[in-house]
């Protein structure tokens, strides 16, 4: 089974804090992403990567960015942690595949309280 | 402008009953749909996904979905609900071809499950 882990659950960060949320992926997945999840607005995607040291914006980008220097791990950084990003966020994995959209492969979640 | 609408926000069923949930979505090529659920606290797995093919597609855990060209439908169903399925579900389209990050998420509809 493929298993994408987010090694912190629960944060509570300050205002201003420089805040690092790590994902790793088991499964030698090409792409990896993050999400921002909020009640009422479903999954927002706020970057992604297809590979090594390789990164995209996604449609929420704003006070975030993100590290991917091996390829089983992908990093979200807060440079300055700001009550509205008090959030749950995702991290999610995809392999390469010919052929129609791969499935998402999600971890458990990280629950970020900034005070 | 591609979007995807869950118009149920919340959904109470009796344990035993059937289930249908509904997902329009307003895209412009041909859409590759998902359904995903979320149980409390955990991240999102797949339940099952449609692009081609037979109409009805079934899924893990009893679901089935059917996609509906003329409506731009994709609802998902279960004959019998069991107290388990108690979760939120997301449905999802985005574009055939391995672009991930174009997926557009619904809002999410949560389900409660009454004994």
């Amino acid at each position: 089974d493929v298993k994408v882990t987010q090694s912190s659950r629960y944060l509570v960060k300050r205002t201003g804090e420089k805040v690092f949320l790590e994902c790793v992926q088991d499964m030698d997945h090409e792409n990896m992403f993050w999400y921002r999840q909020d009640p009422g607005l479903g999954l927002r995607l706020i970057y992604f990567s297809y590979d090594v040291k390789m990164k995209e914006k996604g449609d929420i980008p704003e006070g975030y960015s993100v590290s991917r220097e091996k390829k089983e791990r992908f990093s979200l950084i807060l440079e300055s942690a700001s009550t509205n990003q008090t959030s749950m966020y995702l991290c999610a994995s995809t392999p390469n595949k010919q052929g129609g959209t791969p499935s998402l492969y999600f971890g458990e979640g990280s629950w970020l309280t900034v005070v | 402008a591609q979007s995807v609408t869950q118009p149920d926000i919340h959904i109470t069923v009796s344990e035993g009953a059937s289930l249908e949930l509904r997902c329009n979505y307003s895209y412009g090529a041909t859409p590759y749909l998902f359904w995903y659920v979320q149980s409390p606290g955990q991240g999102l797995q797949l339940l099952l996904k449609y692009f081609s093919g037979d109409t009805l597609v079934q899924g893990i855990k009893g679901f089935e979905a059917e996609f509906k060209r003329s409506q731009s439908s994709f609802n998902l169903r279960k004959p019998s609900v069991h107290w388990s399925d108690a979760a939120e579900y997301f449905c999802a389209v985005g574009p055939y071809g391995g672009a991930t990050n174009k997926l557009i998420f619904g809002t999410g509809t949560l389900l409660a499950v009454q004994p």
